[in-house]
């Protein structure tokens, strides 16, 4: 069953633009990551944020977690062309357990 | 160090066949996950691995199974395949087990399975 929702489901911008993808989950979690997937390629981890966390950076991204509103977002400044693939959140339950739950993705496609 | 290896890459096999699909970790990394990945369903937890151990399993049938050997390298079987097991099939390695904190699962490229 899913867990995450992605907000939206795709989304499309210019080149410079930034893009933000939100993320709600609905039990409590241990942690959140985003990952990346270029088309039907494998993931590519992003950024992990602890729940005790509620800003971290990478680079060009910026993540938060709210987790009073069980959600966070994902923002990707100054985007690029190469920025253009689905965007997945995952939450890992609380517990010792390695299982992720993903959401559906947010599609980014971003034009030169 | 090399990345999560997943073989092969791609396979076609008809309804009511049966197919074994690999998983080599990272190196050094003791922890394997599956996961189904379809259009409809998204990305859908299968089973959990830790030094030969399910520590986790999926709402999955039993036709779908897997098993983790000394090396961490993982396969996972399914039986009696049907039109509806056609699916990216991603495994992830971590370095697990989470008794303080949390690791960073890495995926594999993934199996294309079609089932035809």
């Amino acid at each position: 069953s899913q867990q995450g929702e992605e907000d939206p489901q795709a989304l499309s911008i210019q080149e410079g633009e930034n893009a933000t993808m939100n993320c709600s989950y609905k039990t409590s979690i241990n942690n959140l990551q985003w990952y990346r997937q270029n088309s039907g390629r494998g993931l590519v981890h992003l950024i992990l944020i602890r729940s005790n966390e509620r800003e971290k950076h990478s680079g060009r991204l910026r993540v938060t977690l709210d987790t009073s509103k069980k959600s966070s977002s994902l923002l990707i400044t100054a985007s690029r062309a190469a920025d253009t693939a689905s965007y997945f959140c995952a939450t890992e339950g609380e517990g010792g357990s390695e299982k992720l739950v993903f959401g559906k993705g947010t599609k980014l496609t971003v034009n030169p | 160090k090399a990345g999560v290896t997943q073989t092969p890459r791609y396979l076609i096999k008809t309804r009511g066949q049966q197919v074994t699909l690999s998983c080599s970790p990272i190196s050094g990394h003791r922890s394997v996950s599956w996961y189904q990945q379809t259009p409809g369903q998204g990305l859908q937890f299968l089973f959990e691995y830790f030094s030969e151990t399910q520590r986790n399993k999926g709402n999955f049938p039993g036709r779908f199974s897997g098993r983790q050997f000394s090396n961490s390298r993982s396969e996972m079987n399914v039986s009696t395949l049907e039109l509806g097991d056609s699916a990216l099939y991603l495994c992830a390695s971590s370095w697990g087990p989470k008794l303080a904190g949390s690791y960073e699962q890495y995926f594999g490229p993934g199996t294309r399975l079609t089932v035809t």
